[in-house]
């Protein structure tokens, strides 16, 4: 069966501080897909990245960075030298399969950046 | 701008009644999904629709339906409301030769009193 966890419900950090939030999933499939998402509170799922489990390697866009690890089914996010724009829920999520499958999504981490 | 919107952007039923929220995406977005996310969780998946027949269905009761039209429009159907129905509904598109990646609509607010 399909199952995400986010064990971090909040985290809040200062501005500028770098913050990583956790992300481990379950599956059988040999072939699947992670994402994250972003929710600021106007409630709008904003795409940020998508791996297949062919691709270990880690990436990077500007201030995040994407650290994906199958031997610990771990597929975490980090943000650098975060902004108070940062603030919002992020959540991980798993497909199957090929195609438009269905997401799995984790309980999500609620980030507070302070200035 | 992901071309997905949904309307209503807010709604408030009484226990027992029926509802329609709708879904408008992009021409060639031939997959669209809905989800419900109840406060505080991660979104839930209802169901998708590709090329307007039913691609899958989630964990919810046949009260739940809905329909996809030929100009990439859809209907999430709730009928007999509850409660617990309060949520609120996503709807998600793919985009042609990208069917893995889902970009979502801004959603709509259901409270059911």
């Amino acid at each position: 069966a399909q199952k995400v966890t986010q064990a971090q419900t909040e985290i809040s950090v200062v501005e500028k501080e770098d913050v990583t939030l956790d992300c481990v999933y379950e599956t059988r499939d040999t072939t699947y897909y992670l994402f994250w998402y972003k929710q600021p509170p106007s409630g709008e799922l904003v795409f940020l990245i998508r791996r297949n489990s062919f691709d270990e390697q880690n990436e990077i866009s500007g201030r995040y960075s994407w650290n994906f690890q199958k031997s610990t089914s771990s597929f975490n996010f980090t943000i650098t030298a975060s902004q108070v724009v940062d603030s919002a829920v992020y959540f991980c999520a798993l497909s199957e399969g090929e195609g438009a499958q269905k997401l799995v999504f984790g309980q999500g981490t609620r980030l507070t950046i302070n200035p | 701008e992901t071309g997905v919107t949904q309307s209503p952007t807010h709604l408030i039923k009484t226990r027992g009644q029926q509802v329609t929220l709708r879904c408008s995406s992009q021409s060639g977005h031939n997959t669209v999904s809905w989800y419900q996310q109840a406060l505080g969780q991660g979104p839930q998946f209802i169901f998708q629709y590709y090329r307007e027949e039913e691609n899958g269905r989630g964990n919810f009761p046949p009260r739940f339906s809905g329909l996809q039209f030929p100009n990439y429009s859809s209907e999430l159907n709730v009928n007999a409301l509850e409660l617990d129905d309060s949520a609120l509904y996503l709807c998600a598109s793919s985009l042609p030769g990208q069917l893995i990646t889902q970009y979502f609509g801004p959603g709509t607010r259901l409270l059911v009193l």
